[in-house]
């Protein structure tokens, strides 16, 4: 089945460390989304990527980074992961942005540990 | 985007309906209605979305009031797997709206064997 698949499932890191966090889709679809979801709070959205086109939220620290190869592949990296960076990070695309009838498809997320 | 205004939980017996209900009454006339749950320890999944009408699919229905400040998303018989934090999200249909979901608290739905 068509699906967006996070690798790893569970990431251990030391505070300091860099970390990339890779998702995969299967789906063609043109936008792909990082979302970081804190324990009890609901899912941020990070930045995304239409396409090639870049878009970060205003309020994303520069501490995260993204890159998008290629239309399959999309990558979170953390540059110096701290203590507060430990969370569920949840890939997600959609075929076009700011469409209001579309829906977004997800991953099963990346659940990070900060050491 | 327009906010929502969810219940924090809510708690259903097995095999029972559940009714779960959003305000939003500050959307606009071009917003798209749509819900997404949250399974404990996986990302966030489509439920259903509308705009005026009521719409059913195979996991739910939703009934949109007349004057759209309100919605129910309706499990028609929950069982245990239904069990999830459930999110009413407007989707701006001005062309200035957010790219992406903005999610609320959602409703932590409980199911009672």
């Amino acid at each position: 089945d068509a699906m967006v698949i996070q690798n790893p499932r569970y990431q251990v890191t030391q505070f300091g460390k860099p970390v990339t966090l890779s998702c995969s889709q299967t789906l063609n679809h043109n936008v792909m989304y990082w979302y970081q979801q804190k324990s009890s709070q609901a899912p941020k959205l990070l930045f995304h990527y239409y396409d090639k086109d870049f878009n970060n939220e205003a309020d994303t620290p520069d501490n995260f980074q993204s890159r998008r190869p290629n239309t399959s592949f999309c990558f979170l990296d953390i540059r110096s992961p701290g203590l507060g960076d430990a969370a569920m990070y949840l890939c997600a695309t959609s075929r076009t942005p700011r469409t209001t009838n579309e829906k977004l498809f997800f991953g099963s997320g990346t659940q990070l540990s900060v050491l | 985007d327009a906010k929502t205004t969810q219940p924090n939980s809510m708690e259903s017996n097995e095999e029972e309906p559940v009714h779960l209900p959003c305000n939003h009454s500050t959307i606009s006339g071009t917003d798209y209605i749509h819900w997404y749950r949250q399974l404990p320890s996986q990302g966030p999944e489509y439920v259903i979305h509308g705009l005026t009408s009521n719409v059913n699919n195979r996991m739910a229905s939703l009934a949109i009031a007349e004057d759209r400040k309100s919605s129910t998303l309706i499990l028609h018989r929950a069982t245990l797997r239904d069990a999830a934090v459930y999110y009413c999200i407007l989707r701006s249909g001005s062309g200035g709206g957010a790219d992406g979901l903005t999610f609320g608290k959602g409703t932590h739905l409980i199911i009672q064997p």
